[in-house]
């Protein structure tokens, strides 16, 4: 597809379970971002990823959060011990960065996580 | 406080009405500005860019006012499909490098035949 792929669409985890959460970035993107977006709120900004490397994690709530992105493409979130404060629909985004001008971000179709 | 302050309404107007929208930012360091439409249990999606000369496209405008922090979003003639939630979006970073954005909490508008 040449959209940006979240997988999986649905979690449901118990409280104190580690889940990972997998984005796939349109072909070409150099920039991702993971974002959380809980019920009536606008996204969070989480990390942003700028190749392998990130170059904002400003937005990681604790140190419970991880993301990585080792070569380059794909990216997986990582929540270690949840919570159901963690409970969201978490969003990455991806954009093509060539400093020439308004580069459109795109997300995915996000995947919502519950912890119970 | 908010970086980025949105009332989020419900906005409910009739077909045909022009409605507005204001934002406003806090970090005077921000470079870029945007107007984010997300439909229910959707993805958000660009809408347009906000220039410090305005923009239009089509049945929407956009204004930004730098020395308010403020940035506006106008709708002409609503149509039905226009009911969606839209977001204000604000970026530290200038031009291509997109960065960071931070989103407002967003402004539903319901538009009723």
């Amino acid at each position: 597809g040449a959209g940006v792929s979240q997988t999986p669409s649905n979690k449901v985890t118990e409280k104190g379970k580690y889940v990972e959460l997998r984005c796939d970035p349109i072909s070409g993107h150099t920039a991702l971002y993971w974002y959380r977006q809980s019920l009536g709120q606008g996204p969070e900004f989480l990390i942003y990823f700028q190749g392998t490397g990130a170059a904002d994690d400003s937005g990681l709530p604790n140190d419970r959060f991880f993301a990585v992105r080792p070569e380059g493409s794909v990216s997986t979130l990582k929540i270690q011990r949840t919570e159901r404060g963690d409970s969201a629909v978490y969003l990455c985004a991806s954009s093509l960065n060539t400093g020439t001008g308004r580069t459109e971000a795109f997300f995915g179709q996000g995947t919502r996580l519950t912890v119970v | 406080r908010k970086e980025v302050e949105q009332d989020p309404g419900p906005f409910n107007v009739p077909e045909g009405a022009t409605v507005a929208f204001n934002c406003t930012y806090s970090n005077s360091a921000s470079q870029s500005f945007f107007w984010y439409r997300q439909d229910c249990r959707k993805e958000p999606k660009l809408l347009m860019s906000v220039y410090s000369s305005g923009n239009e496209d089509g049945r929407f405008t956009a204004q930004l006012n730098r020395a308010s922090q403020y940035i506006s979003l106008l709708i002409r003639d609503s149509k039905l499909s226009d009911s969606a939630t839209y977001l204000c979006v604000v970026s530290p970073i200038r031009g291509g490098n997109t960065g960071k954005l931070i989103f407002g909490q967003g402004t539903t508008l319901q538009v009723k035949p």
